[in-house]
């Protein structure tokens, strides 16, 4: 069974552009979560969508956007970007809300 | 606001030496999840710990969970250079809309 996807792998962007990364999940699986890890740090949560619903917004700026479309894939889009936003942005499904979560590759973001 | 710590952020160990990584949380959970990361790369499930006392092995690592003491281990027994690597705990708190809390993480280097 295919894991989670994400497109693209890598991107730059300039400052001030937007971006919209996309996110699949593992089939079956209906929530959909992004994270943003900055080098040297931990994943920081961003969003959490289930049966796209919004369920959970981290401490981001309304910069930072979501959705989930009907077939439970997820977009996330940053708009205004800032040389800050450059990091590695995660995505994870699981079955549930609160059930177990399994990370996609994954997105380098760099802004210059 | 859920934090999650872990200590050391840094370690190197010899090929062969045990040691424990832990991670201390500030509220009331009993699901907490154990993660390798390796360079450039996404997130991978080691352990998930769901109840008070929970322990559960996989090869050279052990993880364990006291939600009493808001802590969980992560023991390398006899470390191999395969584990070098970055090692997270993740927090899911029991209520409220904060969702999956990282600790900082621990840079593990076993040296041959």
């Amino acid at each position: 069974d295919a894991g989670v996807t994400q497109s693209p792998t890598h991107l730059i962007k300039t400052r001030g552009q937007h971006v919209t990364l996309r996110c699949s999940p593992i089939s079956g699986h209906k929530s959909v979560s992004w994270y943003q890890q900055v080098l040297g740090q931990g994943p920081q949560f961003i969003f959490q969508y289930y049966e796209k619903e919004e369920r959970g917004r981290g401490n981001f700026p309304d910069r930072f956007s979501a959705r989930q479309f009907p077939n439970y894939s997820s977009e996330l889009n940053v708009n205004a970007l800032l040389l800050g936003d450059s990091a590695l942005y995660l995505c994870a499904s699981s079955y549930r809300d609160r059930y177990e979560e399994y990370f996609g590759p994954g997105t380098r973001l760099t802004v210059t | 606001e859920l934090k999650v710590e872990q200590n050391p952020l840094f370690l190197s160990m010899q090929e062969g030496k045990n040691y424990t990584i832990y991670c201390n949380y500030s509220t009331t959970s009993d699901r907490l999840y154990w993660y390798r990361q390796d360079p450039g790369k996404s997130l991978e499930s080691l352990f998930v710990l769901l109840s008070n006392g929970a322990v559960k092995q996989e090869g050279r690592l052990m993880a364990s969970l006291d939600t009493k003491a808001r802590l969980s281990t992560l023991h390398i027994t006899a470390a191999v250079h395969d584990l070098s690597a970055t090692y997270f705990c993740a927090v899911d708190p029991a209520l409220g809309n904060e969702k999956l809390t990282f600790g900082t993480g621990t840079r593990l280097t076993i040296i041959p």
